[in-house]
């Protein structure tokens, strides 16, 4: 079935560094992937997406571009802020079949000052 | 602005009782679904529905069941609460259930069973 791995947090930076969260999926079809940020307290909320091949989805100076050949939609940004501090989902949804959302376990970001 | 609301933010429940987690969403969404989210493990997929009085199991559908009488309103039910269902549910809605659509989440319900 279909899968996404995540590395495994806490992540912590300080301010003004450079993020990466790496993401690879296992999928049968051509899946549309998605990167969903959650603030403390909040539920998830859509940071960006791709829906096909070499797409890049960029939001609030986040980027992640699909990557086929290597199976990954790895989420970056050049300069974190501490409002950056958040959990971050990669997810994906198969382009046939059922229409729900197949999670990664998440990577909690601490951003310090 | 999608508004996806859940009846509570916190809730405590002792082992046996029937539970009921209420979803709303406001944008005519055709579809929508309850997830479950715990430390270590992301969200899990329980159930979901892509229309009225239509519904599929997820990945986790255990001790659960839902109902979807009217569009806007998607009611997962634990019908006899155990403490292994202590944990986050949240609850989403899509436009038309393609691959690229967007969900959109509601606040979360933090179930406590005692």
């Amino acid at each position: 079935g279909d899968s996404v791995t995540q590395m495994e947090g806490p992540v912590t930076l300080s301010e003004e560094a450079f993020l990466t969260i790496n993401c690879t999926y296992t999928a049968t079809g051509y899946p549309s992937l998605f990167w969903y940020v959650q603030y403390p307290g909040e539920g998830l909320q859509l940071l960006l997406k791709a829906t096909k091949a070499d797409d890049k989805g960029s939001n609030k100076g986040f980027e992640a571009t699909y990557r086929k050949e290597t199976t990954s939609f790895h989420l970056e940004k050049g300069s974190v802020q501490v409002s950056d501090s958040a959990v971050y989902f990669c997810a994906l949804s198969e382009s046939t079949g059922r229409r729900a959302l197949t999670f990664g376990s998440g990577t909690r970001l601490q951003v310090q000052p | 602005d999608v508004k996806v609301t859940q009846s509570s933010r916190y809730l405590v429940k002792r082992t046996g009782e029937k539970v009921f987690l209420e979803c709303v969403q406001d944008m005519d969404h055709e579809n929508m679904f309850w997830y479950r989210q715990d430390p270590g493990l992301g969200l899990r997929l329980i159930y979901f529905s892509y229309d009225v009085k239509m519904k599929e199991k997820g990945d986790i559908p255990e001790g659960y069941s839902v109902s979807r009488e009217k569009k806007e309103r998607f009611s997962l039910i634990l019908e006899s609460a155990s403490t292994n269902q202590t944990s986050m549910y949240l609850c989403a809605s899509s436009l038309l259930g393609l691959a690229s659509d967007t969900q959109y989440f509601g606040p979360g319900t933090r179930l406590t069973v005692l």
